[in-house]
């Protein structure tokens, strides 16, 4: 079955820069799109973007471009989110979740399996 | 504030039927781009629930339904359930801004 598996949660600096990752097993790695959503507490999802693990290809929310960065390694099968900047705003739950749409052609934007959640946490 | 307009919350007895609106604009829903909605537990991730507008995945309830006209959506769940209590969340694709996806605010269902 499809798992994603997120490492753990992070507490860090404002101004710093936190990288979390997303192993997926279960399914070709390569095969699907994976998006980053977040949640603040208390609040909705918000999304962030998405990297064709194939390709290595990104599409950015315009919110978070100039400060996010999603990459992946095929060989452990895992994506990265790299958030810099941090501000207590950046303060959420981040999500990997993957695209029903093969990487072959284009992202469906709907999401079949969500990793468990990362909490980062920002505060001096 | 969201892309797509939810209710912050509904409610029903045990039993009734309840719907969930979800109201985009001409770049997302008006635009004939696909409807999802997700079902959030308390401290869980995100659960897909319904999928392009009227389609359920396997192991969801025939309960649970979608559907979708012009600038809007909505999902209606009947034979409600305590275990139905949750947050609820619509998301599409908007093609404005290079494209990108964008969620409802959601919705907190509470079964009374």
């Amino acid at each position: 079955q499809v798992q994603l598996v997120q490492s753990g949660a992070e507490v860090m600096q404002p101004g710093a820069s936190v990288k979390v990752s997303c192993q997926a097993s279960g399914y070709t790695f390569t095969d699907y799109y994976m998006h980053w959503v977040r949640q603040a507490p208390g609040q909705g999802l918000e999304w962030m973007g998405w990297i064709n693990p194939n390709s290595a290809g990104t599409n950015y929310a315009q919110k978070f471009q100039g400060r996010v960065t999603m990459t992946r390694d095929t060989s452990i099968s895992t994506a990265y989110i790299e958030l810099n900047r941090l501000r207590s705003d950046d303060t959420a739950v981040y999500y990997c979740a993957r695209d029903t749409g093969s990487s072959s052609g284009a992202p469906l934007y709907y999401f079949d399996s969500w990793g468990q959640g990362t909490l980062v946490t920002v505060s001096s | 504030q969201s892309v797509l307009t939810q209710p912050p919350s509904v409610s029903g007895a045990p039993g009734q039927r309840v719907t969930i609106s979800c109201t985009g604009s001409s770049s997302n829903i008006g635009a004939r781009h696909d409807v999802h909605w997700y079902q959030q537990l308390p401290g869980t991730a995100p659960k897909l629930l319904i999928y392009g507008n009227i389609n359920r995945p396997s192991g969801v309830s025939a309960r649970f339904s979608g559907s979708k006209s012009g600038t809007s959506a909505s999902l209606a769940i009947t034979g409600l359930q305590a275990e139905d209590e949750a947050d609820y969340y619509c998301q599409s694709y908007d093609s404005s801004l290079s494209g990108s996806g964008v969620f409802g605010g959601g919705t907190k269902l509470t079964v009374l």
